[in-house]
Protein backbone atom coordinates (compact mmCIF):
# COMPACT_ATOMS: atom_id res chain seq x y z
CA UNK A 1 0.00 0.00 0.00
CA UNK A 2 0.79 3.69 -0.61
CA UNK A 3 2.26 5.84 2.10
CA UNK A 4 2.70 9.80 1.65
CA UNK A 5 5.32 11.63 3.65
CA UNK A 6 5.16 15.47 4.37
CA UNK A 7 8.27 16.79 5.21
CA UNK A 8 7.31 19.56 7.36
CA UNK A 9 4.15 19.29 9.69
CA UNK A 10 4.35 23.42 10.77
CA UNK A 11 5.60 26.22 8.45
CA UNK A 12 5.34 29.97 9.35
CA UNK A 13 5.79 32.62 6.71
CA UNK A 14 5.66 35.96 6.46
CA UNK A 15 3.13 37.42 3.98
CA UNK A 16 4.86 37.60 0.21
CA UNK A 17 7.10 35.42 0.90
CA UNK A 18 7.14 32.50 -1.41
CA UNK A 19 5.81 28.64 -0.15
CA UNK A 20 7.05 25.25 -1.27
CA UNK A 21 5.69 22.14 0.63
CA UNK A 22 7.24 19.09 0.60
CA UNK A 23 5.27 15.27 -0.11
CA UNK A 24 6.51 12.15 -1.07
CA UNK A 25 5.03 9.13 -2.06
CA UNK A 26 6.11 5.47 -1.30
CA UNK A 27 6.18 3.67 -5.00
CA UNK A 28 6.04 4.62 -8.82
CA UNK A 29 3.95 3.30 -10.99
CA UNK A 30 0.83 5.13 -12.43
CA UNK A 31 0.06 7.56 -9.81
CA UNK A 32 -3.22 9.76 -9.33
CA UNK A 33 -1.74 12.86 -6.52
CA UNK A 34 -3.48 15.56 -4.81
CA UNK A 35 -3.35 18.48 -2.62
CA UNK A 36 -5.84 19.55 -0.21
CA UNK A 37 -6.31 22.27 1.89
CA UNK A 38 -8.08 22.95 5.42
CA UNK A 39 -8.58 26.19 6.35
CA UNK A 40 -9.57 26.49 9.41
CA UNK A 41 -13.17 25.78 10.88
CA UNK A 42 -14.02 24.40 7.16
CA UNK A 43 -13.99 21.01 5.16
CA UNK A 44 -11.15 19.69 3.19
CA UNK A 45 -11.25 21.56 -0.19
CA UNK A 46 -9.15 20.15 -3.56
CA UNK A 47 -6.50 22.19 -4.42
CA UNK A 48 -5.20 20.45 -7.26
CA UNK A 49 -4.65 17.17 -8.63
CA UNK A 50 -2.49 15.33 -11.04
CA UNK A 51 -3.44 12.41 -13.19
CA UNK A 52 -1.41 12.35 -16.29
CA UNK A 53 0.15 15.08 -18.93
CA UNK A 54 2.02 18.16 -17.41
CA UNK A 55 3.56 17.56 -14.38
CA UNK A 56 3.37 20.81 -13.59
CA UNK A 57 -0.10 21.25 -12.32
CA UNK A 58 -2.24 24.71 -11.83
CA UNK A 59 -4.54 24.89 -9.02
CA UNK A 60 -6.74 27.22 -7.54
CA UNK A 61 -6.08 30.55 -5.73
CA UNK A 62 -2.50 31.03 -7.21
CA UNK A 63 -0.84 27.71 -6.25
CA UNK A 64 0.64 24.92 -8.93
CA UNK A 65 2.61 21.33 -7.67
CA UNK A 66 4.62 19.72 -9.09
CA UNK A 67 5.04 15.82 -10.50
CA UNK A 68 8.63 14.35 -10.27
CA UNK A 69 8.35 11.15 -10.83
CA UNK A 70 12.27 10.04 -10.42
CA UNK A 71 12.21 11.30 -7.05
CA UNK A 72 8.26 10.15 -6.07
CA UNK A 73 7.49 13.61 -5.20
CA UNK A 74 4.86 16.11 -5.81
CA UNK A 75 5.38 19.40 -4.11
CA UNK A 76 3.01 22.14 -4.00
CA UNK A 77 4.22 25.80 -4.13
CA UNK A 78 2.67 29.54 -4.55
CA UNK A 79 5.22 32.29 -5.28
CA UNK A 80 3.68 34.85 -2.70
CA UNK A 81 1.45 33.67 0.48
CA UNK A 82 -1.26 35.76 1.89
CA UNK A 83 -2.03 35.79 5.11
CA UNK A 84 -5.63 33.70 3.78
CA UNK A 85 -3.76 30.98 2.66
CA UNK A 86 -3.23 30.06 6.73
CA UNK A 87 -4.35 26.57 6.97
CA UNK A 88 -3.20 22.67 6.79
CA UNK A 89 -2.46 21.25 3.84
CA UNK A 90 -3.00 17.94 2.93
CA UNK A 91 -0.99 15.54 0.20
CA UNK A 92 -2.90 12.35 -0.98
CA UNK A 93 -1.90 9.93 -3.62
CA UNK A 94 -5.13 7.56 -5.09
CA UNK A 95 -5.32 3.85 -4.35
CA UNK A 96 -7.21 1.33 -6.59
CA UNK A 97 -10.96 2.12 -5.58
CA UNK A 98 -10.29 5.60 -5.72
CA UNK A 99 -9.32 5.91 -2.20
CA UNK A 100 -6.86 8.92 -0.55
CA UNK A 101 -4.17 8.11 1.07
CA UNK A 102 -3.25 11.35 3.12
CA UNK A 103 -0.17 12.59 4.67
CA UNK A 104 -0.33 13.69 8.17
CA UNK A 105 -0.66 17.38 6.87
CA UNK A 106 1.42 20.75 7.26
CA UNK A 107 -0.22 23.58 9.30
CA UNK A 108 1.32 26.76 7.12
CA UNK A 109 0.91 30.23 9.19
CA UNK A 110 1.05 33.32 7.27
CA UNK A 111 1.72 36.34 9.84
CA UNK A 112 0.30 39.58 8.36
CA UNK B 1 -26.08 23.89 0.32
CA UNK B 2 -25.21 21.28 -2.74
CA UNK B 3 -22.13 19.67 -0.80
CA UNK B 4 -21.33 16.75 1.62
CA UNK B 5 -23.54 16.86 4.47
CA UNK B 6 -23.13 15.01 7.68
CA UNK B 7 -24.52 15.21 11.22
CA UNK B 8 -24.28 15.18 14.14
CA UNK B 9 -21.47 17.53 13.97
CA UNK B 10 -20.36 17.00 17.55
CA UNK B 11 -21.00 14.05 20.00
CA UNK B 12 -19.69 13.88 23.45
CA UNK B 13 -20.34 9.81 24.56
CA UNK B 14 -19.68 7.84 27.46
CA UNK B 15 -17.48 4.82 26.90
CA UNK B 16 -19.40 1.86 26.25
CA UNK B 17 -22.03 3.74 24.25
CA UNK B 18 -23.41 3.68 20.92
CA UNK B 19 -23.13 6.22 18.44
CA UNK B 20 -24.45 6.79 15.04
CA UNK B 21 -23.43 9.62 12.38
CA UNK B 22 -25.05 10.11 9.27
CA UNK B 23 -23.40 11.25 5.77
CA UNK B 24 -25.62 12.59 2.80
CA UNK B 25 -23.60 13.00 -0.08
CA UNK B 26 -23.96 14.69 -3.14
CA UNK B 27 -26.76 13.49 -4.63
CA UNK B 28 -25.61 12.19 -7.81
CA UNK B 29 -22.15 10.64 -6.35
CA UNK B 30 -22.23 7.04 -6.55
CA UNK B 31 -19.26 6.35 -4.73
CA UNK B 32 -19.16 7.45 -0.57
CA UNK B 33 -16.37 7.06 1.68
CA UNK B 34 -15.64 7.45 5.53
CA UNK B 35 -12.34 8.60 6.85
CA UNK B 36 -11.48 9.46 10.60
CA UNK B 37 -8.86 11.97 11.77
CA UNK B 38 -7.12 12.40 14.78
CA UNK B 39 -5.18 15.48 15.81
CA UNK B 40 -1.93 15.74 13.52
CA UNK B 41 -2.49 13.28 11.25
CA UNK B 42 -4.12 13.32 7.64
CA UNK B 43 -7.56 11.41 7.04
CA UNK B 44 -7.15 7.56 6.95
CA UNK B 45 -9.74 5.39 4.85
CA UNK B 46 -12.08 3.40 6.86
CA UNK B 47 -14.42 1.96 3.90
CA UNK B 48 -16.45 2.90 0.89
CA UNK B 49 -19.30 2.34 -1.03
CA UNK B 50 -20.46 2.18 -4.50
CA UNK B 51 -23.93 2.88 -4.59
CA UNK B 52 -25.11 0.19 -1.95
CA UNK B 53 -22.74 -2.09 -1.89
CA UNK B 54 -19.86 -1.72 0.40
CA UNK B 55 -16.71 -2.53 -1.55
CA UNK B 56 -14.17 -2.38 0.95
CA UNK B 57 -13.32 -1.90 4.25
CA UNK B 58 -10.06 -1.01 6.16
CA UNK B 59 -8.55 -3.15 9.01
CA UNK B 60 -8.72 -0.18 11.20
CA UNK B 61 -12.50 -0.94 11.10
CA UNK B 62 -13.21 -3.00 14.07
CA UNK B 63 -15.83 -5.00 14.40
CA UNK B 64 -17.78 -2.10 17.02
CA UNK B 65 -17.92 -0.23 13.89
CA UNK B 66 -20.36 -0.87 10.61
CA UNK B 67 -21.36 1.02 7.95
CA UNK B 68 -24.85 1.45 5.72
CA UNK B 69 -25.83 2.76 2.48
CA UNK B 70 -29.04 1.07 2.30
CA UNK B 71 -30.45 2.46 -0.37
CA UNK B 72 -27.32 3.93 -2.24
CA UNK B 73 -27.52 7.64 -1.23
CA UNK B 74 -27.32 8.63 2.31
CA UNK B 75 -25.01 6.54 4.78
CA UNK B 76 -24.61 5.70 8.80
CA UNK B 77 -21.23 5.01 10.13
CA UNK B 78 -22.31 3.22 13.74
CA UNK B 79 -19.75 2.41 16.86
CA UNK B 80 -20.61 0.17 19.52
CA UNK B 81 -19.17 -0.09 22.73
CA UNK B 82 -17.59 3.33 22.26
CA UNK B 83 -13.52 3.37 23.53
CA UNK B 84 -11.50 6.47 24.04
CA UNK B 85 -9.59 5.26 21.25
CA UNK B 86 -12.71 6.22 19.08
CA UNK B 87 -12.23 9.72 19.71
CA UNK B 88 -11.18 11.09 16.39
CA UNK B 89 -13.62 13.53 13.44
CA UNK B 90 -15.46 10.73 11.45
CA UNK B 91 -15.21 12.29 7.70
CA UNK B 92 -17.45 11.58 4.66
CA UNK B 93 -16.58 12.16 1.31
CA UNK B 94 -18.48 11.19 -2.35
CA UNK B 95 -17.79 11.20 -5.65
CA UNK B 96 -18.38 9.56 -8.93
CA UNK B 97 -16.85 6.25 -10.01
CA UNK B 98 -13.94 6.45 -11.77
CA UNK B 99 -14.66 5.45 -15.43
CA UNK B 100 -10.95 3.82 -15.32
CA UNK B 101 -7.57 4.58 -14.03
CA UNK B 102 -6.00 7.86 -14.31
CA UNK B 103 -9.39 9.42 -15.45
CA UNK B 104 -10.05 9.94 -11.56
CA UNK B 105 -13.15 12.19 -9.72
CA UNK B 106 -12.86 14.53 -7.55
CA UNK B 107 -13.93 13.39 -4.38
CA UNK B 108 -15.66 15.92 -2.00
CA UNK B 109 -15.48 16.24 1.85
CA UNK B 110 -18.01 16.76 4.49
CA UNK B 111 -17.14 19.25 7.62
CA UNK B 112 -16.46 16.07 9.53
CA UNK B 113 -17.97 14.72 12.59
CA UNK B 114 -16.34 15.60 15.88
CA UNK B 115 -16.80 12.14 18.54
CA UNK B 116 -15.32 13.09 22.07
CA UNK B 117 -15.46 9.49 24.36
CA UNK B 118 -14.99 10.61 27.94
Amino acid sequence: AQSVSQHNHHVILSEAASLELGCNYSYGGTVNLFWYVQYPGQHLQLLLKYFSGDPLVKGIKGFEAEFIKSKFSFNLRKPSVQWSDTAEYFCAVREYGNKLVFGAGTILRVKS
Amino acid sequence: DTGVSQNPRHKITKRGQNVTFRCDPISEHNRLYWYRQTLGQGPEFLTYFQNEAQLEKSRLLSDRFSAERPKGSFSTLEIQRTEQGDSAMYLCASSLAPLGWGSGNTIYFGEGSWLTVV
